[in-house]
């Protein structure tokens, strides 16, 4: 059971725009910890795709963005691609007992 | 360019002990923490254990605690997880990462541990 919780899966069409939510508590993302999303296409590595809530590494599109606010983050993915099919995990660090550095349990995007 | 290449994995029996070990370059390793994660078949995500850059601090999962051990060798720039006391639940490909300031901003292609009689 993942500290941080995303919907299983969410699903659109080519062109639309999609979002994920994140949503933590007050010791993870509501305490003022960053939260980071990554990128892991089929049978590949993890990617980093937002750091720091909102910035893109170079070479991301800036179809990819970020946003947070309160105890929960958000990826939005604009002008969806067949490309974009993958999981996308979110991540932060968590100051409770049990934390550490926590993700979120995965959402599937299905184009 | 930085890459970081895992090796170590393999079949081993429940009980049993495997070293990971992460081969860095194309960085200043000796600069950074770093980290392993994990992904059991089918699963998400797991953190396991961090070490900071000097090796003098480490950090485990709960699930790993006194099982598992991270050391690093700066001169060599690898990094190692000594794992004992396997279970059939530390089946999973480990992934070493970078800590590129509480993200990972990059990843080994991973090793795949299974761990079953």
């Amino acid at each position: 059971q993942s500290v941080l919780t995303q919907p299983p899966s969410v699903s659109g069409a080519p062109g639309q725009r999609v979002t994920i939510s994140c949503t933590g508590s007050s010791s993870n993302i509501g305490a003022g910890y960053d939260v980071h999303w990554y990128q892991q296409l089929p049978g590949t590595a993890p990617k980093l795709l937002i750091y720091g809530n909102t910035n893109r590494p170079s070479g991301v599109p800036d179809r990819f963005s970020g946003s947070q606010s309160g105890t929960s983050a958000s990826l939005a993915i604009t002008g969806l691609q067949a490309e974009d099919e993958a999981d996308y995990y979110c991540q932060s660090y968590d100051s409770s007992l049990s934390g550490y550095y926590v993700f979120g349990m995965g959402t599937k995007v299905t184009v | 360019e930085v890459q970081l290449v895992e090796s170590g994995g393999g079949l081993v029996q429940p009980g049993g002990s495997l070293r990971l070990s992460c081969a860095a370059s194309g960085l200043t390793f000796s600069n950074y923490w770093m980290h392993w994660v994990r992904q059991a078949p089918g699963k998400g995500l797991v953190w396991v254990s961090r070490i900071n850059n000097d090796g003098s601090s480490t950090t485990y999962a709960d699930s790993v605690k006194g099982r598992f051990t991270l050391s690093r060798d700066n001169a060599k720039n690898t990094l190692y997880l000594q794992m004992n006391s396997l279970r059939a639940e530390d089946t999973a490909v480990y992934y070493c990462v970078r800590d590129g300031g509480s993200c990972y901003d990059y990843w080994g292609q991973g090793t795949l541990v299974t761990v079953s009689s």
